[in-house]
Parts: structure tokens; C-alpha cells; sequence
């Protein structure tokens, strides 16, 4: 079964607004990662944050994590419209270090 | 550059005709994986070689069979393609296991006819 679900399913926004997706997860994990993904194409790692953390930051990118209520955040701010594009989160668990990812969020942001 | 690259990007097939897909890499990870990716939906983990041990997922189907004959190359092998099979097959490697981060190749898409 999916470990990871984001909310929303999808997300319009306009350049320079700050871009906010939610996840959450069943089990225990050892950190959660974000990757990104243009249209057809791999994914990218955007950051990993360990699970005795709560918040991380790169860049535009800032990500919370609470392992309480099996929850994370991952917020973009001041969006581009480069930033379009499908946003997943992973859940890493387990001595293998497997991720399971969730559906993930579509984002466009609009000129 | 290091990088993860797949070959080919685009595959076609007919139903029942066996069909592999190539990964190398040039990072020199210990770990390998692969993932189908079906249209809207989450990347699922087939399995993944630690080295030249192999992990499958309990519910990766027969159909599918991988081989890694050395640290560079990984092969996924379907023997025996169906319909539900079409996807975006994605290959991603990492140094080690927990709390590692993945890279991914840029992903083959497989058509089956």
C-alpha cells in the first residue's frame, strides 16, 4: 500500500506566490524525501530530511517534518514558472532504506 | 558529467514479445533500482540489487526479471509483456540504503501493441 500522500492533488498559482504541498504517512521512517519530476521525464531529489529532524532548508525550499502526525510540508516560495511541475514525496523506511512514494502534486505556476 | 542514463527513452513492443530495458550509470553506486511509473500515478519499486544481491518486492509480478552483470549496468527484463505493462519504467541508483538520497535516469517508456 502507498506510504506517502500529498495534498493537493493539484495547485495553480501565479509567479511569486509561495507554493505549500502537504504529505503524510503511515509507518515508521528513517526520513522523508522530496523529488521532483518534469512532464515524462526522472525525478530529481530536491532534499531529504532525517526523521530526529523537523525542518530543512535549501534554497527557495523549506521542508517540515512531524513525525507525530506522520506529516510533512514542503513549501516553495516565491515560485517560478521553471517551478511547474509534479512534486512527490517519498517515505524511507526500513533497513533496505526503500522509498515509497505517493501520488504526488501537480504544480503550475502561471506567469 | 556522472549520471544515470537509460536506453532506450522510447520502447514499443507487441504483447507477448519479451523486451529488456538498459540502465548504466557512471556514479559507481552500490545500489540499484527499478520503478514503474503508469500515467498519473506514484512511482512503485520492482525491486533493487545492493551490489550483486537482488531484492524483489513481494508483489513485483514474475513477468518481471532484472540482472546486473556489473556495478555499472543493471537490466530490466519482461518476459512476457501485457497491456498493463505500458509505463515509465525509471532506473535510479545510490550509494548506499537508508537515509541516501536516489538518482534517477531519465526514464523509458514502454508501449506495448
Amino acid at each position: 500500500s502507498q506510504q506517502g500522500e500529498e495534498d493537493p492533488q493539484a495547485l495553480s498559482i501565479q509567479e511569486g506566490e509561495n507554493a505549500t504541498m502537504n504529505c503524510s504517512y503511515k509507518t515508521s521512517i528513517n526520513n522523508l524525501q522530496w523529488y521532483r519530476q518534469n512532464s515524462g521525464r526522472g525525478l530529481v531529489h530536491l532534499i531529504l530530511i532525517r526523521s530526529n529532524e523537523r525542518e530543512k532548508h535549501s534554497g527557495r525550499l523549506r521542508v517540515t517534518l512531524d513525525t507525530s502526525k506522520k506529516s510533512s510540508s514542503l513549501l516553495i516560495t516565491a515560485s517560478r514558472a521553471a517551478d511547474t511541475a509534479s512534486y512527490f514525496c517519498a517515505a524511507g523506511g526500513g533497513s533496505q532504506g526503500n522509498l515509497i512514494f505517493g501520488k504526488g502534486t501537480k504544480l503550475s505556476v502561471k506567469p | 558529467d556522472a549520471m544515470v542514463i537509460q536506453n532506450p527513452r522510447y520502447q514499443v513492443t507487441q504483447f507477448g514479445k519479451p523486451v529488456t530495458l538498459s540502465c548504466s550509470q557512471t556514479l559507481n553506486h552500490n545500489v540499484m533500482y527499478w520503478y514503474q511509473q503508469k500515467s498519473s500515478q506514484a512511482p512503485k519499486l520492482l525491486f533493487h540489487y545492493y551490489d550483486k544481491d537482488f531484492n524483489n518486492e513481494a508483489d513485483t509480478p514474475d513477468n518481471f526479471q532484472s540482472r546486473r552483470p556489473n556495478t555499472s549496468f543493471c537490466f530490466l527484463d519482461i518476459r512476457s509483456p501485457g497491456l498493463g505493462d505500458a509505463a515509465m519504467y525509471l532506473c535510479a541508483t545510490s550509494p548506499g540504503t537508508a537515509n541516501y538520497e536516489q538518482y534517477f535516469g531519465p526514464g523509458t517508456r514502454l508501449t506495448v501493441t
